[in-house]
């Protein structure tokens, strides 16, 4: 069945540094791919999107690119900053018919 | 637009009762979808209701139900509730139309619900 691996955290990075958090995925035809983010107390919160190969989704420094290929979507952003601690997740949707298979979530620490 | 409403945001519940849990979606959407999220589990589907309709159910037992309304408004209900069953149950709500955001899910802050 489908499903999606992302890196294990907490990350945890000082302002400013360089993030990466790695996502691949396996399922079967062309699922979308989204990136949420999930901040204490609070819901999910759409951070990107991307429906096809070589799509790149971008939001608030944030970028992923689908890769098919690699059968991955990891997320980067070139500058942190403390706002962006959080718990992010990975999530395919193999149709267009609901049921989002998620990551088990990353957690980001951004220390000052 | 208004975001995904959750009613309750909080709920405090003994083994045995049941609770109905609330999602308002996003005006215009008619696809609401459920989620619950443990800390064991991760984040785990439910179901998904469009017009009315579930067309879609993730891997729970028959204590779990939901419906939809006609104004979109779905309600999920958990009866004869067990200890596991604590956790930050997700609405999400989703257009079908078309363009680059078609069919990308928004989600309403939870209701976390605790079982005593």
């Amino acid at each position: 069945g489908d499903s999606v691996t992302q890196m294990e955290g907490p990350v945890t990075l000082s302002e400013e540094a360089f993030l990466t958090i790695n996502c691949t995925y396996t399922a079967t035809g062309y699922p979308s791919l989204f990136w949420y983010v999930q901040y204490p107390g609070e819901g999910l919160q759409l951070l990107l999107k991307a429906t096809k190969a070589d799509d790149k989704g971008s939001n608030k420094g944030f970028e992923a690119t689908y890769r098919k290929e690699t059968t991955s979507f990891h997320l980067e952003k070139g500058s942190v900053q403390v706002s962006d601690s959080a718990v992010y997740f990975c999530a395919l949707k193999p149709d267009s018919w609901g049921k989002l298979q998620f990551g088990a979530g990353t957690q980001v620490v951004v220390t000052p | 637009k208004a975001g995904v409403t959750q009613t309750p945001r909080y709920l405090i519940k003994t083994r045995g009762q049941q609770v109905t849990l609330s999602c308002s979606p996003i005006s215009g959407h008619r696809s609401v979808s459920w989620y619950q999220q443990t800390p064991g589990q991760g984040l785990q589907f439910l179901f998904e209701y469009f017009s009315e309709t579930q067309r879609n159910k993730g891997n729970f037992p028959g204590r779990f139900s939901g419906r939809q309304f006609s104004n979109s408004r779905s309600e999920m209900n958990v009866s004869t509730l067990e200890l596991g069953d604590s956790a930050l149950y997700l609405c999400a709500s989703s257009s079908t139309g078309t363009g680059r955001l078609a069919d990308t899910q928004y989600f309403g802050p939870g209701t976390r619900l605790t079982v005593l």
